[in-house]
């Protein structure tokens, strides 16, 4: 089984460009969630999606914006990129809103120069 | 608002228990979770403890949960080096994604 799969595992934007990170999910989970890491700052939360047709925004949610596709795919668009969103970017998705796992993806190392 | 802290780095012998720390300072936290992250990867849930439990043991975990000091631990018995790895604490009041709040992770370095 793929789980939670991410697209693409690196990418480098200059400073303005625009990109779509993609995330899709075979578990047949409502829910999925955007994540940054940052050292020394844990996983916060972009925006998430507690089923499909529904998008929210979480902790740091300036500077991105969110389509959840279909039931499967949740996708990240970055308009203009800025160096403060150099991050590892991971999508996960729970069965339900509530539920006590999430699944996680392998990541999106992003850097913006 | 919720705050969790642990400490960064953790550096045990192979065979050794580690115990890995962590603070919150929610005390209406429902859900306590450890999750792992080996390099390149993404999280992997390991354990998580309701709030009205104190112990929790899965074969070589154990958690262990101080409501009062707001506390609580991940213990590994027989460390292995695939044991090496991030290890982060998290906490939700509801037990839905949106509002879990996680801690910075600790590295977890297991030495032969």
């Amino acid at each position: 089984n793929a789980g939670v799969t991410q697209t693409p595992k690196f990418q480098v934007l200059k400073t303005g460009q625009s990109m779509t990170l993609q995330c899709a999910q075979d578990m047949n989970h409502n829910s999925m969630y955007w994540y940054r890491q940052d050292p020394g700052m844990g996983l916060r939360l972009i925006y998430y999606s507690a089923s499909e047709g529904t998008t929210d925004k979480g902790e740091v949610p300036n500077g991105y914006n969110v389509s959840r596709l279909n039931k499967r795919e949740f996708s990240l668009r970055l308009e203009s990129a800025a160096p403060s969103q150099t991050s590892v970017y991971f999508c996960a998705s729970s069965e339900a809103w509530g539920n006590t796992e999430a699944f996680f993806g392998q990541g999106t190392r992003l850097t913006v120069v | 608002g919720e705050d969790v802290e642990q400490s960064l780095f953790l550096s045990v012998r192979e065979g050794d228990s580690s115990v890995i720390n962590c603070t919150y300072t929610d005390s209406s936290s429902t859900y306590l979770y450890w999750y792992k992250q080996e390099p390149g990867a993404g999280l992997q849930l390991l354990t998580y403890i309701f709030s009205n439990m104190d112990m929790k043991q899965d074969q070589r975990l154990t958690v262990l949960l101080n409501k009062k000091d707001k506390h609580l631990s991940l213990r590994i018995a027989d460390t292995q080096t695939g044991d090496s790895a991030i290890y982060f604490c998290a906490e939700s009041k509801s037990g839905g994604y949106q509002k879990v709040t996680f801690g910075t992770g600790t590295k977890l370095q297991v030495i032969p």
